[in-house]
């Protein structure tokens, strides 16, 4: 059964490092997420990426965060300079429709040092 | 804000038994309504999808929804300790959906043998 993938599984940087969370959808879904999940709180949206473009991002999603799906099958976020305050676990998910099932990828912890 | 609310519990039932978990959600123009389980650690896992109106059922689970109530339900039968686990009710639709899923806090399940 087709999953989505994620890859580091955990992740330990220095503030003010950049680090790159890299997904591989689902291969026929055409719409991209990235959620995170601060220990203890709600699973909660960062972007949507549609089309080779961002469709909707949330006031998290500030100047530091970029995604980009450079090439047919991966899809990544990366946080320029991170913060303490970035340490989440942080999810893909893919889905072939906007109001259809979305799967999620195992999803990245990131401690932020 | 589009708001979805659950009671975190924990809820506690006995092998076997009918657990019943319930979300409310505050946008009238949602269209998807979804139940992940999620296990401590772990990545959300889709459990069932709504679409409209009335009950779904699948296997030991029944989705339930009232749009004008703005509700949904998920009922557990034959409770197991290995449906032990936080569950998570999803909701999106709306204007201009992007497929933005927005998170309840999720709703803690005990299932004692």
């Amino acid at each position: 059964e087709p999953e989505v993938t994620q890859t580091p599984s955990h992740q330990v940087t220095q503030m003010g490092q950049e680090v790159i969370l890299r997904c591989v959808p689902i291969s026929n879904h055409l719409y991209f997420y990235w959620y995170r999940q601060i220990l203890g709180q709600k699973v909660e949206f960062l972007v949507s990426f549609y089309n080779n473009e961002i469709s909707e991002k949330s006031e998290i999603f500030d100047d530091q965060f970029s995604v980009e799906r450079p090439d047919g099958s991966n899809f990544t976020l990366k946080i320029r300079s991170t913060k303490l305050e970035d340490s989440a676990m942080y999810f893909c998910a893919s889905t072939q429709g906007t109001t259809r099932e979305q799967y999620f990828g195992p999803g990245t912890r990131l401690t932020v040092t | 804000q589009k708001e979805v609310e659950q009671n975190s519990g924990p809820l506690s039932v006995p092998e076997g038994a009918i657990a019943s978990l319930n979300c409310t959600y505050s946008d009238r123009g949602s269209q998807s309504f979804f139940w992940y389980r999620q296990y401590s650690g772990k990545s959300p896992e889709l459990i069932m999808s709504i679409y409209s109106n009335g009950d779904k059922e699948d296997g030991r689970f029944t989705a339930q929804l009232n749009k004008a109530s703005q509700y949904v339900s998920l009922l557990i039968r034959d409770s197991q300790p290995s449906d032990s686990a936080t569950y998570l009710c999803a909701v999106n639709g709306g204007s201009g959906n992007t497929g933005k899923l927005i998170f309840g806090q999720g709703t803690t399940l005990q299932v004692k043998p």
